[in-house]
Protein backbone atom coordinates (compact mmCIF):
# COMPACT_ATOMS: atom_id res chain seq x y z
CA UNK A 1 0.00 0.00 0.00
CA UNK A 2 1.70 3.07 -0.78
CA UNK A 3 2.07 5.94 1.95
CA UNK A 4 1.01 9.25 1.42
CA UNK A 5 2.55 11.64 -0.82
CA UNK A 6 3.24 14.95 -0.84
CA UNK A 7 4.37 17.18 -4.15
CA UNK A 8 5.94 18.85 -4.35
CA UNK A 9 9.26 17.71 -2.61
CA UNK A 10 10.87 21.49 -2.55
CA UNK A 11 9.72 24.90 -3.16
CA UNK A 12 11.03 28.23 -4.00
CA UNK A 13 9.01 31.24 -3.73
CA UNK A 14 9.45 35.00 -3.15
CA UNK A 15 7.48 37.26 -1.06
CA UNK A 16 3.76 38.10 -1.68
CA UNK A 17 3.65 35.19 -4.55
CA UNK A 18 0.87 32.19 -3.36
CA UNK A 19 1.61 28.26 -2.98
CA UNK A 20 -0.56 25.26 -3.09
CA UNK A 21 0.47 22.43 -1.82
CA UNK A 22 -0.89 18.86 -2.32
CA UNK A 23 -1.37 15.41 -0.31
CA UNK A 24 -2.32 12.49 -1.13
CA UNK A 25 -3.61 10.01 2.01
CA UNK A 26 -3.05 6.36 1.88
CA UNK A 27 -5.43 4.69 0.14
CA UNK A 28 -8.60 4.36 2.56
CA UNK A 29 -7.79 7.15 5.26
CA UNK A 30 -10.56 9.76 5.54
CA UNK A 31 -8.72 11.84 7.65
CA UNK A 32 -6.09 14.59 6.68
CA UNK A 33 -3.55 16.93 8.83
CA UNK A 34 -1.05 19.79 8.13
CA UNK A 35 1.18 20.66 9.97
CA UNK A 36 4.01 23.36 9.88
CA UNK A 37 7.75 22.68 11.11
CA UNK A 38 10.09 25.55 11.36
CA UNK A 39 13.40 24.68 13.67
CA UNK A 40 11.93 27.35 15.92
CA UNK A 41 8.63 26.72 16.40
CA UNK A 42 8.59 22.55 15.96
CA UNK A 43 5.95 21.00 14.37
CA UNK A 44 2.39 23.23 14.83
CA UNK A 45 -0.59 22.30 13.99
CA UNK A 46 -2.34 23.63 10.91
CA UNK A 47 -5.85 22.15 10.48
CA UNK A 48 -7.47 18.59 9.91
CA UNK A 49 -9.63 17.56 7.51
CA UNK A 50 -12.35 14.66 7.73
CA UNK A 51 -14.62 14.10 4.87
CA UNK A 52 -13.97 17.05 2.94
CA UNK A 53 -15.05 19.28 6.17
CA UNK A 54 -12.95 21.20 8.16
CA UNK A 55 -12.55 19.38 11.85
CA UNK A 56 -10.28 21.92 13.58
CA UNK A 57 -7.66 24.64 12.85
CA UNK A 58 -5.01 25.75 14.92
CA UNK A 59 -3.87 28.96 15.18
CA UNK A 60 -2.42 30.72 11.76
CA UNK A 61 -3.64 33.56 9.89
CA UNK A 62 -6.06 33.54 6.93
CA UNK A 63 -3.59 33.29 4.61
CA UNK A 64 -3.59 29.72 5.64
CA UNK A 65 -6.29 27.59 3.60
CA UNK A 66 -7.27 24.05 2.80
CA UNK A 67 -9.45 21.60 1.34
CA UNK A 68 -10.11 18.06 1.28
CA UNK A 69 -11.72 16.34 -2.20
CA UNK A 70 -13.64 13.86 -2.31
CA UNK A 71 -11.19 11.54 -3.10
CA UNK A 72 -9.64 12.75 0.45
CA UNK A 73 -6.76 13.86 -1.55
CA UNK A 74 -5.90 16.76 0.55
CA UNK A 75 -4.06 20.43 -1.02
CA UNK A 76 -3.35 23.78 1.34
CA UNK A 77 -3.05 27.49 0.24
CA UNK A 78 -0.90 30.45 1.42
CA UNK A 79 -1.22 33.49 -0.17
CA UNK A 80 1.08 36.16 0.50
CA UNK A 81 3.88 34.25 1.09
CA UNK A 82 6.09 35.88 4.13
CA UNK A 83 9.57 35.27 4.88
CA UNK A 84 8.69 33.32 7.96
CA UNK A 85 6.69 31.08 6.02
CA UNK A 86 9.43 29.09 5.10
CA UNK A 87 9.41 25.93 6.66
CA UNK A 88 8.82 22.09 6.26
CA UNK A 89 5.06 21.11 5.76
CA UNK A 90 4.13 18.01 6.55
CA UNK A 91 0.70 16.24 5.79
CA UNK A 92 -0.65 13.40 7.84
CA UNK A 93 -3.66 10.87 7.40
CA UNK A 94 -5.87 8.21 9.28
CA UNK A 95 -8.17 6.27 9.03
CA UNK A 96 -10.54 8.42 11.57
CA UNK A 97 -10.56 11.43 13.24
CA UNK A 98 -7.68 12.74 15.49
CA UNK A 99 -5.01 10.79 17.13
CA UNK A 100 -5.72 7.87 15.03
CA UNK A 101 -2.02 6.15 14.68
CA UNK A 102 -0.95 8.88 11.94
CA UNK A 103 1.25 8.36 8.69
CA UNK A 104 3.09 11.23 7.52
CA UNK A 105 4.72 12.30 4.30
CA UNK A 106 8.29 13.20 3.80
CA UNK A 107 6.62 17.22 3.65
CA UNK A 108 7.15 19.89 1.37
CA UNK A 109 10.24 22.24 1.80
CA UNK A 110 9.43 26.03 1.25
CA UNK A 111 11.42 28.68 0.91
CA UNK A 112 10.28 32.20 0.63
CA UNK A 113 12.84 34.18 -0.72
CA UNK B 1 -5.70 21.06 25.64
CA UNK B 2 -3.29 18.77 26.92
CA UNK B 3 0.50 20.70 26.55
CA UNK B 4 3.20 18.05 26.94
CA UNK B 5 7.06 18.23 28.47
CA UNK B 6 9.56 16.36 27.50
CA UNK B 7 13.74 16.82 28.32
CA UNK B 8 15.49 18.99 25.14
CA UNK B 9 18.10 16.44 24.77
CA UNK B 10 19.19 12.85 25.86
CA UNK B 11 22.38 10.95 25.05
CA UNK B 12 23.10 7.46 25.10
CA UNK B 13 25.56 4.74 24.40
CA UNK B 14 24.39 1.74 22.24
CA UNK B 15 23.14 -1.50 23.50
CA UNK B 16 21.99 0.55 26.20
CA UNK B 17 18.26 0.98 27.33
CA UNK B 18 16.64 4.61 27.11
CA UNK B 19 13.80 5.94 28.62
CA UNK B 20 12.30 9.16 27.48
CA UNK B 21 9.66 10.67 29.92
CA UNK B 22 6.53 12.86 29.28
CA UNK B 23 4.60 15.32 31.48
CA UNK B 24 1.28 15.98 30.36
CA UNK B 25 -0.24 17.17 33.88
CA UNK B 26 -3.91 18.27 32.41
CA UNK B 27 -4.48 14.70 30.08
CA UNK B 28 -8.18 14.60 29.63
CA UNK B 29 -10.19 11.37 30.52
CA UNK B 30 -10.46 10.53 26.79
CA UNK B 31 -6.89 11.12 25.84
CA UNK B 32 -4.40 9.06 24.07
CA UNK B 33 -0.41 8.99 24.53
CA UNK B 34 1.16 8.56 21.30
CA UNK B 35 4.56 8.55 20.60
CA UNK B 36 6.43 9.31 17.09
CA UNK B 37 10.13 9.30 15.93
CA UNK B 38 11.26 11.55 13.50
CA UNK B 39 14.44 11.66 11.52
CA UNK B 40 16.06 14.69 9.42
CA UNK B 41 13.62 15.73 6.40
CA UNK B 42 11.24 13.39 7.04
CA UNK B 43 7.77 13.14 8.37
CA UNK B 44 7.71 11.50 11.90
CA UNK B 45 6.70 8.46 12.19
CA UNK B 46 4.49 6.32 14.76
CA UNK B 47 5.81 4.17 17.41
CA UNK B 48 3.43 3.55 20.34
CA UNK B 49 0.21 4.53 21.63
CA UNK B 50 -1.39 3.93 25.09
CA UNK B 51 -4.12 4.87 27.34
CA UNK B 52 -3.03 3.31 30.71
CA UNK B 53 -0.63 0.94 32.68
CA UNK B 54 2.08 -0.54 29.94
CA UNK B 55 1.96 -1.07 26.50
CA UNK B 56 4.76 -3.07 24.18
CA UNK B 57 5.22 -3.67 20.62
CA UNK B 58 8.37 -4.89 18.53
CA UNK B 59 10.05 -1.80 18.87
CA UNK B 60 9.28 0.07 22.11
CA UNK B 61 7.10 -0.02 25.57
CA UNK B 62 5.22 2.65 27.01
CA UNK B 63 4.80 2.89 30.49
CA UNK B 64 1.69 4.83 31.79
CA UNK B 65 1.21 5.54 35.74
CA UNK B 66 -2.20 5.24 37.29
CA UNK B 67 -2.81 9.19 37.68
CA UNK B 68 -1.42 9.40 33.70
CA UNK B 69 -0.31 12.99 34.26
CA UNK B 70 3.08 11.63 32.59
CA UNK B 71 4.38 8.82 30.46
CA UNK B 72 7.80 7.01 29.64
CA UNK B 73 9.05 5.77 26.40
CA UNK B 74 11.28 2.86 26.82
CA UNK B 75 13.78 2.16 23.68
CA UNK B 76 15.24 -1.18 24.61
CA UNK B 77 18.95 -1.69 23.62
CA UNK B 78 19.37 1.74 20.98
CA UNK B 79 21.46 1.26 18.21
CA UNK B 80 23.13 4.46 16.16
CA UNK B 81 19.72 4.50 13.78
CA UNK B 82 17.68 4.85 17.21
CA UNK B 83 19.43 8.65 16.88
CA UNK B 84 16.48 10.81 16.14
CA UNK B 85 13.71 13.21 17.85
CA UNK B 86 10.93 11.37 19.76
CA UNK B 87 7.93 13.38 20.26
CA UNK B 88 4.91 12.67 23.03
CA UNK B 89 1.72 13.90 22.10
CA UNK B 90 -1.58 13.90 23.37
CA UNK B 91 -5.02 14.09 22.15
CA UNK B 92 -8.35 12.24 22.30
CA UNK B 93 -8.92 9.39 20.07
CA UNK B 94 -12.21 9.99 18.41
CA UNK B 95 -12.70 13.49 18.53
CA UNK B 96 -11.32 16.40 16.43
CA UNK B 97 -9.23 17.70 18.96
CA UNK B 98 -5.94 19.89 18.19
CA UNK B 99 -2.89 17.36 17.65
CA UNK B 100 0.05 19.27 19.87
CA UNK B 101 3.17 18.23 19.42
CA UNK B 102 6.02 19.21 21.78
CA UNK B 103 9.29 20.46 21.78
CA UNK B 104 10.50 16.66 21.32
CA UNK B 105 13.41 14.85 22.88
CA UNK B 106 16.83 15.03 20.37
CA UNK B 107 18.34 11.42 21.37
CA UNK B 108 22.04 10.94 19.88
CA UNK B 109 23.34 7.26 20.12
CA UNK B 110 26.96 7.15 20.18
CA UNK B 111 29.08 4.00 20.00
Amino acid sequence: KAGVTQTPRYLIKTRGQQVTLSCSPISGHRSVSWYQQTPGQGLQFLFEYFSETQRNKGNFPGRFSGRQFSNSRSEMNVSTLELGDSALYLCASSLGITNEKLFFGSGTQLSVL
Amino acid sequence: LAKTTQPISMDSYEGQEVNITCSHNNIATNDYITWYQQFPSQGPRFIIQGYKTKVTNEVASLFIPADRKSSTLSLPRVSLSDTAVYYCLVGGTGTASKLTFGTGTRLQVTL
